[in-house]
């Protein structure tokens, strides 16, 4: 069965510094994996994705994130924070043709000026 | 273009209840997916629909059902509301040939009480 692993739920930064969340995943086959963004009060926002092209995704925003197989890991990054980057971020891992995602727990991203 | 739009906003009901909510999908796309989102949590896949049938379902008892009309729209039904069925109900629809990649409209707010 595939999941996910945020690990932290709660990531703080200053603005201008390092973004780095972490998500590891578990799959039996070759995994899809993705990145949302949910803003308070709102749905989820689609950053990047990893369909098992390119190992280093590029998103919106910004964000990154570089498919690591050997470590099962899925990690976004961004270089430097912006305030606007406060939010809940997801990963999720989906099975090709099964169409449906499973998320993690999430990790909330605070930025302070 | 309008993104996926879902209604109502906010509901509360109680107990015993039963609930519609309803979802319309991205221009062009027809798959719709609806997912649980307790506070606090990652989202929980409920089940999704394609060419009016239900595809795939995640571990979600019989009180949830749900339909897909000939327009693509989509509705969940709960039924015998309980307490723990409060959560924020995410709508998420896919292009054809990508239903791995969903589009996330804003949710509905379901308290019961």
């Amino acid at each position: 069965a595939q999941s996910v692993t945020q690990l932290g739920s709660h990531v703080s930064v200053s603005e201008g510094a390092l973004v780095l969340l972490r998500c590891n995943y578990s799959s039996s086959v070759p995994p899809y994996l993705f990145w949302y963004v949910q803003y308070p009060n709102q749905g989820l926002q689609l950053l990047l994705k990893y369909t098992s092209a390119a190992t280093l995704v590029k998103g919106i925003n910004g964000f990154e994130a570089e498919f690591k197989k050997s470590e099962t890991s899925f990690h976004l990054t961004k270089p430097s924070a912006h305030m606007s980057d406060a939010a809940e971020y997801f990963c999720a891992v989906s099975v090709h043709n099964t169409d449906k995602l499973i998320f993690g727990t999430g990790t909330r991203l605070q930025v302070f000026p | 273009d309008a993104g996926v739009t879902q209604s109502p906003t906010h509901l509360i009901k109680t107990r015993g209840q039963q609930v519609t909510l309803r979802c319309s999908p991205k221009s062009g796309h027809d798959t719709v997916s609806w997912y649980q989102q307790a506070l606090g949590q990652g989202p929980q896949f409920i089940f999704q629909y394609y060419e009016e049938e239900e595809r795939q379902r995640g571990n979600f008892p019989d009180r949830f059902s749900g339909h897909q009309f000939p327009n693509y729209s989509s509705e969940l039904n709960v039924n015998a509301l309980l307490l723990g069925d409060s959560a924020l109900y995410l709508c998420a629809s896919s292009p054809t040939g990508e239903a791995d990649t969903q589009y996330f409209g804003p949710g509905t707010r379901l308290t019961v009480l």
